[in-house]
């Protein structure tokens, strides 16, 4: 079976912190991704990795940076945190980006920022 | 434009029913795929069910399935003998084909199900 970890389950942060979320998967899959969830929003993409060192931006890329230095790691990274990073961040893999293919997703991070 | 649309926020079921969750998509590419996933109060999310833009029967599996309707470009989740463990967010996702280079995975924003025993 697939394993997406994430590195917390929960995060409590005061406002203009640095905060690392890390999400590792075990399935020597290419493509990785970071949403966050918001009540009433759904999932909106932050960014998306093909591949290693690679990053695109996705929907709401402000304010998030991402690094992929190995594959199998997709960490997202809060330079300085704001109230409105106040989320649930889901990390998701994928072994490639056809059509038809499924993305498995971690349990997710709920971070407050206070 | 919403490239997803799920109008339905909350939804009740009487445990033992069929329950239908509305999902509408829009997109220009030919080739795409349409997705299900169910996420519990836990917070993962959990793939159900898909539908490729060229299948021409409509996905099964288990107690769900999915009603695809291409002219209206509606794929819509029906759970039959819903069951107190489907209370859940489910949300409807599409990929893009080729047209677009292949992309992420796109969300609706959701549909509670409640199922009332």
């Amino acid at each position: 079976d697939v394993k997406v970890t994430q590195s917390s389950r929960y995060l409590v942060k005061r406002t203009g912190e640095k905060v690392f979320l890390e999400c590792v998967q075990d399935m020597d899959h290419e493509n990785m991704f970071w949403y966050r969830q918001d009540p009433g929003l759904g999932l909106r993409l932050i960014y998306f990795s093909y591949d290693v060192k690679m990053k695109e931006k996705g929907d709401i890329p402000e304010g998030y940076s991402v690094s992929r230095e190995k594959k199998e790691r997709f960490s997202l990274i809060l330079e300085s945190t704001s109230t409105n990073q106040t989320s649930m961040y889901l990390c998701a893999s994928s072994l490639f980006l056809r059509v038809q293919e499924t993305q498995y997703f971690g349990p997710g991070t709920r971070l407050l920022v206070l | 434009a919403q490239k997803i649309t799920q109008t339905q926020p909350g939804m009740f079921v009487q445990e033992k029913e069929a329950v239908t969750l509305d999902c509408t998509y829009d997109t220009s590419d030919q080739s795409y795929g349409l997705f299900w996933y169910k996420q519990p109060s836990s917070g993962e999310m959990i793939f159900l069910i898909y539908q490729g833009s060229y299948d021409e029967q409509n996905a099964t599996e288990g107690r769900y399935s999915l009603n695809f309707q291409k002219a209206r470009k509606s794929a819509n989740l029906v759970i039959s003998a819903s069951q107190l463990g489907d209370s859940a967010m489910y949300f409807c996702a599409m990929r893009e084909g080729l047209a677009s280079g292949n992309t992420p995975l796109v969300f609706g924003k959701g549909t509670r199900l409640s199922v009332i025993a």
